[in-house]
């Protein structure tokens, strides 16, 4: 099993930072990681697959870099509407989630 | 656009049998695999497993004894079961699309596909209770 570890588990920032999520996974994957952003009581919304690529209709401020076993989301500037839960996904192998980032306001 | 539209019972006693199903509308059926994710209150997500157009399934290992995962491609729909169910599957279940992404492997000289769900249900609340 492909096991993922995201950090932090939660981040406090301003509406203008620039804020960044990191997925470790337990061995390599490729580039096939995705990203998820979770608002309360809604379905998680895809921004971000094959590790870099911005999924339609996804703002530019939102990027994902990284292979092999360590991955990042960066927001450049944060807007309101970004305050949520944030999710890896590694699909290489079956599929695992991390744990969870939930990025809070400062 | 494609959207999935899912249901089935709520509320169910400990050992009793979960089923929900979920509709595909306004886009193809075939080409994708369709999957379902779980999420207990107030924690993360949890794959349970998967199946395409044809009936080939994939399930999560530590599922796998009390899960099935079956296709109606008449109807565009593709259906949940997990018997037994305890407190512990008390979640909320969601249906999702499992988009590719193809790779050639210089290796092997094969194509390989990976999938990732891109397209989700709204979620069901389903709660064991006795």
């Amino acid at each position: 099993d492909i096991q993922m570890t995201q950090s932090p588990s939660t981040l406090s920032a301003s509406v203008g930072d620039r804020v960044t999520i990191t997925c470790r996974a337990s061995q390599s994957i490729s580039s096939w990681l995705a990203w998820y952003q979770q608002k309360p009581g809604t379905a998680p919304k895809l921004l971000i697959y094959k590790a870099s690529s911005l999924e339609s209709g996804v703002p530019s401020r939102f990027s994902g870099s990284g292979s092999g076993t360590e991955f990042t989301l960066t927001i450049s500037s944060l807007q309101p509407d970004d305050f949520a839960t944030y999710y890896c996904l590694q699909y290489k192998s079956d599929y695992t989630f991390g744990q969870g980032t939930k990025l809070e306001i400062k | 656009q494609v959207q999935l539209q899912q249901w089935g019972a709520g509320l169910l006693k400990p050992s009793e049998t979960l089923s929900l199903t979920c509709a595909v509308y306004g886009g193809s059926f075939s080409g994708y695999y369709w999957g379902w994710i779980r999420q207990p209150p107030g924690k993360g997500l949890e794959w349970m497993g998967e199946i395409n157009h044809s009936g080939s399934t994939n399930y999560n290992p530590s599922l796998k004894s009390r899960v099935t995962i079956s296709v109606d491609t008449s109807k565009n729909q593709f259906s949940l079961k997990l018997s037994s169910v305890t407190a512990a599957d008390t979640a909320v279940y969601y249906c999702a699309r499992g988009q590719y992404t193809s790779h050639w492997d210089l290796q092997t000289r094969r194509v390989f596909y990976f999938y990732y769900m891109d397209v989700w249900g709204k979620g069901t609340t389903v709660t064991v209770s006795s």
